[in-house]
């Protein structure tokens, strides 16, 4: 078991450019979710995908960001003409859901280290 | 809408001494409460979690959480602290019912602890 992964683990970009990160989530987890940290807060919940299917997005997830889950396994989060606000930690978390809706709640998500970005 | 707050942004304790972190939550019933470390450039780990039961709930690295409902609180403690445990603290929530928001937590912005030798 190697954990989640994510690269690259550090970003630099210009405005106006297009990044994307890649978040592999540890194999057998079927849930995947990516959250976004700036400096001196906590993480903020951006988007989750059980398998596939993208089940619920934030609405910090503007239209310049993009995420996908193809074939259930791992996950890019793109996003398209920076801005400097965009600058930030952006974590990526997996988990095992099974059984029961309440249960799934019970479920213990483990974070990969981040891509810290910086938007210039 | 459930939300998190952790009063404390910055924590300095000397090694060996007592610590407490303290976290309140809101929320309408009884969430799922969770305490995470981060280290510098490493991700959140896990210390403890709490579902329900027992309200003292023992995690990894010597630390404990009290889950009191009347003060809605999910104090961190650990008797002693070790110039390691340095690092940002955070307690997160997560629903544990209705709707479809199973999957993400809430947390709140953070304790850092610095320990003094």
């Amino acid at each position: 078991d190697t954990g989640v992964s994510q690269d690259p683990r550090h970003k630099i970009t210009k405005r106006g450019q297009n990044v994307t990160f890649r978040c592999d989530p540890i194999s057998e987890h079927n849930r995947l979710y990516w959250y976004r940290q700036t400096l001196g807060q906590g993480p903020e919940f951006l988007t989750y995908f059980q398998n596939e299917a993208q089940l619920e997005k934030s609405r910090l997830l503007s239209d310049r960001f993009s995420a996908e889950r193809p074939k259930g396994s791992f996950s890019t989060l793109e996003i398209q003409r920076t801005e400097q606000g965009d600058s930030a930690m952006y974590l990526c978390a997996s988990s095992l859901g099974t059984g029961t809706s309440g249960y799934l709640a019970k479920n213990i998500q483990y974070f990969g280290a981040g891509t810290r970005l910086s938007v210039l | 809408a459930q939300s998190v707050t952790q009063p404390d942004i910055h924590i300095t304790v000397s090694e060996g001494a007592s610590l407490e972190l303290r976290c309140n939550y809101s929320y309408g019933a009884t969430p799922y409460l969770f305490w995470y470390v981060q280290s510098p450039g490493q991700g959140l780990q896990l210390l403890l979690k709490y579902f329900s039961g027992d309200t003292l709930v023992q995690g990894i690295k010597g630390f404990e959480a009290e889950f009191k409902r009347s003060q809605s609180s999910f104090n961190l403690r650990k008797p002693s602290v070790h110039w390691s445990d340095a690092a940002e603290y955070f307690c997160a929530t997560k629903a544990n019912a209705g709707g479809t928001s199973y999957g993400k937590l809430t947390f709140g912005q953070g304790t850092i602890l610095t320990v003094h030798p």
